[in-house]
């Protein structure tokens, strides 16, 4: 069976400090990635997706970037922070063939102060 | 461009009553149409989807969803709420299946 992981669930960090969240997803090959932020427990915010190995696909311009090293992982980095960057932040990985759902990670909770 | 639109913010139900969660859409061409479901401090669950078919879907844990092209509606019901089903309910659509656009979010309080 699939699985996917994140870490770490939580992360306080200063204002201007460097960001690195990592996703993977086991038991699938080639899965599309994405990452989403959720802000005050509502809706979701698509930041980046991927389709393939070194392939991004970036949705809000920000503080942000994201990186696909190997076929099933998936990062998220800042190089300064911004209070603003706060929220929760999810993972997402689906199989690339028709018709397929998105399954989620546990999310990440990051405190920017 | 796509969209969704999840009218309350909030649906308070009594345990074995009827549920339902209210979702509207606009997106070019034939929609992809999803439910999630989400517990405080946790990630998001597939509850169940629209493709193509039947237009009455049902999913996980009960619940069931009918798509409704002319009013552009996907709204998820359950026949008894029960008190676990207290959550953060999300509909989510699409032009492809890829890449989707998520609602604000419901939350659902079933009082005992």
């Amino acid at each position: 069976s699939q699985t996917i992981h994140q870490w770490p669930a939580t992360l306080v960090q200063p204002v201007g400090s460097p960001l690195s969240l990592e996703c993977t997803v086991e038991g699938t090959s080639n899965p599309n990635l994405y990452w989403y932020r959720q802000a005050a427990g509502r809706g979701l915010q698509l930041l980046f997706y991927s389709v393939g190995i070194g392939q991004i696909s970036s949705e809000v311009p920000q503080n942000l970037s994201a990186s696909r090293p190997q076929d099933r992982q998936f990062i998220l980095s800042s190089k300064k922070l911004l209070l603003s960057d706060s929220g929760f932040y999810l993972c997402a990985w689906r199989a690339s063939w028709r018709d397929n759902e998105q399954f989620f990670g546990p999310g990440t909770r990051l405190t920017v102060l | 461009a796509q969209s969704v639109a999840q009218p309350e913010d909030q649906v308070n139900v009594a345990e074995g009553n009827p549920l339902t969660v209210k979702c509207t859409y606009s997106v070019s061409g034939n929609p992809y149409l999803f439910w999630y479901v989400q517990y405080p401090n946790r990630g998001l669950q597939f509850l169940l989807k629209y493709i193509t078919g039947d237009n009455l879907v049902k999913g996980s844990y009960g619940f069931e969803a009918e798509f409704n092209k002319s009013q552009t509606s996907f709204h998820l019901k359950k026949p008894s709420a029960l008190v676990s089903d207290s959550a953060l309910y999300f509909c989510a659509v699409g032009a492809n299946d890829y890449k989707l656009s998520f609602g604000a979010g419901t939350t659902v309080t079933v009082r005992a």
